[in-house]
């Protein structure tokens, strides 16, 4: 069983739609990460989560340390925000297997 | 704002050879980086932390006279896949800290091809 559990596997959304993606997690952490994971490989840095709620542009993350689950939210969706979305507990170096999302035009 | 960057992008190479991957910090310094290694539709798995100045320490079941990592200075971590194989054939990615400990920031990727 992995650490990090992300749900949905795949999503297709049409443009502007609200997009929500989900990560369970079964260990006590400090902090949780968002990844984005462009195409070519890179990765970037979305959110640094330890409680609460944070909001970058249309980016919208969630965390509830009790219950062990964050979600990440798109709203207004785009075809450049097409990529896959990695959960991740950097500190204990679980990554989740990632959400690949399509963004239709 | 920092960046990390990482050289080649892609690489083919033949088997039994090596191959060199580079990653530097570009306007911060890390004492730390960490390789990883991402096979298609897979999780990262962390591969080994290169310590500045000091010896990497391998993840279970990597082997570290396969993957040579070497950090020699604050900005500069090199991963060397030592006699590659066919099986080797991943995409290989670092990351660093910066001294706030508050953001990571990942280097572009390697792909490594081995024919």
């Amino acid at each position: 069983k992995n650490e990090v559990e992300q749900s949905p596997q795949n999503l297709t959304a049409q443009e502007g739609e609200f997009i929500t993606i989900n990560c369970s997690y079964s260990v006590g952490i400090s902090a949780l990460h968002w990844l984005q994971q462009h195409p070519g490989g890179g990765i970037v840095s979305l959110f640094m989560l330890s409680s609460g709620k944070k909001k970058h542009g249309r980016l919208i993350a969630t965390i509830n340390i009790q219950e062990k689950h964050s979600s990440l939210h798109i709203t207004a969706s785009h075809p450049r925000d097409s990529a896959v979305y990695i959960c991740a507990l950097l500190a204990q170096f679980y990554f989740g297997t990632g959400t690949s999302l399509t963004v239709i035009p | 704002g920092a960046v990390v960057s990482q050289h080649p992008s892609r690489v083919i190479c033949k088997s039994g050879t090596s191959v060199k991957i580079e990653c530097r910090s570009l306007d911060f310094q890390a004492t730390t980086m960490f390789w990883y290694r991402q096979f298609p539709k897979q999780s990262l798995m962390l591969m080994a932390t290169s310590n500045e100045g000091s010896k990497a320490t391998y993840e279970q079941g990597v082997e570290k006279d396969k993957f040579l990592i070497n950090h020699a200075s604050l900005t500069l971590s090199t991963l060397t896949v030592t006699s590659a194989h066919p099986e080797d054939s991943s995409f290989y990615i670092c990351s660093a800290i910066d001294r706030s400990g508050n953001t990571i920031y990942f280097g572009e990727g390697s792909w490594l091809t081995v024919v």
